[in-house]
């Protein structure tokens, strides 16, 4: 069964760059059909979605984030990453990664394995 | 971008009762509609997707129904562990998918 974990720091100061990384383990991220996402959650209040890679590479994106915001994937060692350049506060949340899927005629399924998620303070 | 609307943002029901949770979509989505449930501290767990295809290993008194614009979420014979929050989410959109702002489900 596909397992996701989130690392990476648990405090960043605003203005700089938060980096996520997402380690996949029983399952290949290059395996065709899935795309890999990143959601967010402030504390208290609902889900934001940030934007999917899938196995080519390709990638889409929350407009809203989508100025400072570059997602990647390192088939090499099973994992995806989430870069989000000059944050503030209000990008304090906790971050999970997420797999979804699709078949050939184009039909999604929404995400169904998640990590467990990583809270991320945006703080001086 | 498409916008979801749930109502209600809580609802307060027993154990036992059957409660409906609603999703509107700002535009057409056809079935492209996910429910989720999380619990505190947890990551989402996916209940139904495709508006009414219930996930593997749900349990079968969750049920959903709708499509185009206007979906639900039913849950019947609430059990205590029901009591939590839940998410409608539309994945239509092929670059932008979004959430509803959750509805929280109290015991009475």
């Amino acid at each position: 069964q596909v397992q996701l974990q989130e690392s990476g720091p648990g405090l960043v100061k605003p203005s700089q760059t938060l980096s996520l990384t997402c380690n996949v383990s029983g399952g290949s991220i290059s395996s065709p059909y899935y795309y890999w996402s990143w959601i967010r959650q402030p504390a208290g209040k609902g889900l934001e979605w940030i934007g999917r890679i899938y196995t080519s590479g390709s990638t889409n994106y929350n407009p809203s984030l989508k100025s400072r915001l570059t997602i990647s994937m390192d088939t090499s060692k099973n994992q995806f990453s989430l870069k989000l350049s000059s944050v503030t506060a209000a990008d304090t949340a906790v971050y999970y990664c997420a797999r979804g899927a699709y078949d050939r005629s184009g039909n999604y399924r929404p995400p169904d394995y998640w990590g467990q998620g990583t809270l991320v303070t945006v703080s001086s | 971008d498409i916008q979801m609307t749930q109502s209600p943002s809580t609802l307060s029901a027993a154990v036992g009762d059957r409660v409906t949770i609603t999703c509107r979509a700002s535009q057409y989505i056809d079935s492209w509609l996910a429910w989720y449930q999380q619990k505190p501290g947890k990551a989402p767990n996916l209940l139904i997707y495709k508006a009414s295809s219930l996930e593997s290993g749900v349990p079968s008194r969750f049920s959903g129904s709708g499509s185009g614009t206007e979906f639900t979420l039913t849950i019947n014979s609430l059990q205590p562990d029901d009591f939590t929050t839940y998410y409608c989410q539309q994945y239509n959109s092929y670059d932008m998918y979004t959430f509803g702002q959750g509805t929280k489900l109290e015991i009475k």
